[in-house]
């Protein structure tokens, strides 16, 4: 299946300072995801993304949704100990007829007090 | 309003053994689609259902199969265990019209001894 390239793998900041990462893939994609995933558990949807050029925000948390539709991005502004977990993009072909979404390999974020 | 749920939260089982996973999606989703998350990989999408039927499947083999309930939950079997079966399975449920975003459930952890 498709694999949809994430960076950076991993990023260890202090605490308070401004997070951003991304998404790359080689297909257009007409949907894309952001989640955060802590261990033992399922992702959680931070956002949604559709429309090419899109920003859309949920509190410190910014994802924009690139204009060539082949990459996303995610910022975190202001980063808290809380933050730490693995966040993964997911990407939909808008060749899909389905609702299949691919994920990225993830960025693990560290904040250290 | 209930979440995506799924049972059992851990399991172990020996090898050539014989598994069954189970979901129930969100409150006013029809769509249920399985993901496969190895340690430290991103989601591997399995299949997914919608209206009883399995509409779309991942690069996995026939030793995964599943069903899904006139209620929308589904369940994910998976025969003759090897020991890469080891996972955390992930249910996602979403809507199959309008907008698609996927919920997931917290996961089954499956050991293969």
């Amino acid at each position: 299946g498709q694999q949809l390239n994430q960076s950076p793998q991993s990023m260890f900041i202090q605490e308070g300072e401004d997070v951003s990462m991304n998404c790359t893939s080689s297909s257009i994609f007409n949907t894309w995801l952001w989640y955060k995933q802590e261990p033992g558990e399922g992702p959680v949807l931070l956002i949604a993304l559709y429309k090419a050029g899109e920003l859309t925000s949920n509190g410190r948390l910014t994802a924009q949704f690139g204009i060539t539709r082949k990459d996303s991005f995610l910022n975190i502004s202001a980063s808290i100990p809380s933050d730490v977990g693995i966040y993964f993009c997911a990407g939909q072909s808008q060749w899909n007829t389905g609702n299949q979404f691919y994920f990225g390999t993830g960025t693990s974020l560290t904040v250290i007090p | 309003d209930a979440g995506v749920t799924q049972s059992p939260t851990h399991l172990i089982k020996t090898r050539g053994q014989q598994v069954t996973l189970r979901c129930s999606p969100k409150s006013g989703h029809d769509t249920v689609s399985w993901y496969q998350q190895a340690l430290g990989q991103g989601p591997q999408f399995i299949f997914q259902y919608y209206e009883e039927e399995e509409r779309q499947r991942g690069n996995f083999p026939d030793r995964f199969s599943g069903h899904q309930f006139p209620n929308y939950s589904s369940e994910l079997n998976v025969n003759a265990l090897l020991l890469g079966d080891s996972a955390l399975y992930l249910c996602a449920s979403s809507r199959r019209t309008g907008v698609h975003e996927q919920y997931f459930g917290p996961g089954t952890r499956l050991t293969v001894t």
